[in-house]
């Protein structure tokens, strides 16, 4: 049972370039979420979904751009990389309340992507 | 909007002692969710422990337990007989119960602890 698993662990791109980092969990969770981890910031959500073909923006979703064609994958992707979006990703999932019966159901997280942008 | 506030940027302690993490935040909802989640070296965020608001009971897990003090909005973790396995970045999270979106995350800014012999 892999989990929550996120595709590359480690990236570097030129400003300009674009990319698509890939989630994919194998627990059918309903909702799924993507996160940034800056230094001395916590993690912010960029978007999440709360299930297939729905999206919706998070707290700092500029500059990103998401899919959910399957419920088991969430794609995050960056169109035109800026310094600005060096920063550490993470994925993550959960059940929804429907699919569990009962609130607060916890995130798991995959291991991260490290993106640097030069 | 919720706010979570971690005010130790760092702590240290040395092994088999406790130690009291805290977390305090902001919210006008009464129904909602608090987390605890650990970020060792590898990078990994682990859940350690839960507590819903509406419980009076301070959540435990093992070595780990909780302080939730709802009219202070407070919200402590308390890790006994520290091990060096406990090396690693701490976060509070906040979820507060909503209908028909997802259960979203708001993170406190961390505290790094460290482990020593």
């Amino acid at each position: 049972n892999a989990g929550v698993t996120q595709t590359p662990k480690f990236r570097v791109l030129k400003t300009g370039q674009s990319m698509t980092l890939l989630c994919a969990q194998d627990m059918n969770h309903e909702y799924m979420y993507w996160y940034r981890q800056d230094p001395g910031m916590g993690l912010r959500l960029i978007h999440y979904s709360v299930g297939e073909g729905t999206t919706a923006k998070g707290e700092v979703p500029d500059g990103y751009n998401v899919s959910r064609l399957k419920k088991q994958n969430f794609l995050l992707g960056l169109e035109s990389a800026a310094p600005s979006q060096t920063s550490v990703y993470f994925c993550a999932s959960s059940y929804s309340l429907s699919e569990q019966g009962s609130w607060g159901q916890p995130q798991h997280f995959g291991d991260g992507t490290r993106l640097s942008i030069l | 909007a919720q706010t979570v506030t971690q005010s130790q940027p760092e702590m240290s302690v040395q092994e088999a002692e406790t130690v009291t993490l805290s977390c305090t935040y902001d919210t006008s909802e009464s129904n909602y969710y608090l987390f605890w989640y650990k970020q060792p070296p590898s990078r990994q965020m682990i859940l350690v422990i839960r507590q819903e608001a509406y419980k009076q009971q301070n959540a435990t897990e093992n070595r780990f337990s909780v302080n939730f003090q709802k009219a202070a909005k407070s919200f402590s973790l308390k890790i006994s007989d520290s091990q060096l396995g406990d090396t690693a970045m701490y976060f509070c999270a906040f979820m507060k119960q909503s209908t028909g979106t997802a259960s979203k995350l708001t993170f406190g800014t961390g505290t790094r602890l460290q482990v020593t012999l």
